[in-house]
């Protein structure tokens, strides 16, 4: 099945920094990828739709200037948490989109801002 | 109304059981629909995706889905303590995008 990365799997950084999430499809390309944020007990909820070669669709209510995404390749998209803050702790799920009906997602990155 | 609905439990049933989650959502045209499975503190986990009107069969899990009645359930037979997870229900909309939209998800616990 196709299988989807994320690094790294855990990071901890302190207020004000910048944080850069990678998600890459190993065994296919994904001209869609999407990014998840989720809160603990709480469902995934969308941020972005990420398109190789051109600019991320974010959801309603989804800061872009601080939620950074490059889709350069058709297998890496990245997220990069800009100036972030305890609020932004949470855990990050990327998916790709295999090009028929499935969706397949990454193990999640958990974010934690001190 | 939220677009994807579903219980959050947790249900809970006995090892051997047919565990029955349900899911309705609220957009007519919705064209697809999913169920992953999410263990504690991991990502979600595709289990199958239904797109006609029945059922559909894979292993012990079989996808029903009625779209008159916007419903989506999901049965899991024979069930074991390693099916306990958070079961999510995901809409792909009629809009194109290939965007889902989850529900909450069910909380199962399946006890020894």
């Amino acid at each position: 099945g196709a299988v989807v990365s994320q690094h790294p799997s855990w990071v901890i950084c302190k207020s004000g920094t910048s944080v850069k999430i990678e998600c890459r499809s190993l065994d296919f390309q994904a001209t869609t990828m999407f990014w998840y944020r989720q809160f603990p007990k709480q469902s995934l909820m969308l941020m972005a739709t990420s398109n190789e070669g051109s600019k991320a669709t974010y959801e309603q209510g989804v800061e872009k200037d601080k939620f950074l995404i490059n889709h350069a390749s058709l297998t890496l998209s990245t997220l990069t948490v800009t100036s972030a803050h305890p609020e932004d702790s949470s855990f990050y799920i990327c998916s790709a989109y295999e090009g028929t009906e499935t969706q397949y997602f990454g193990p999640g990155t958990r974010l934690l801002v001190l | 109304q939220k677009e994807v609905e579903q219980n959050s439990g947790p249900l809970s049933v006995p090892e051997g059981a047919i565990a029955s989650l349900n899911c309705t959502y609220s957009d007519r045209g919705s064209q697809s629909f999913f169920w992953y499975r999410q263990y504690s503190g991991k990502s979600p986990e595709l289990i199958m995706f239904i797109y006609s009107n029945g059922d559909k069969e894979d292993g012990r899990f079989t996808a029903q889905l009625n779209k008159a009645s916007q419903y989506v359930s999901l049965l899991i037979r024979d069930s074991q303590p390693s099916d306990s997870a958070t079961y999510l229900c995901a809409v792909k909309g009629a809009g194109g995008g290939n965007k889902l939209t989850f529900g909450t998800g069910t909380q199962l616990k399946v006890e020894l």
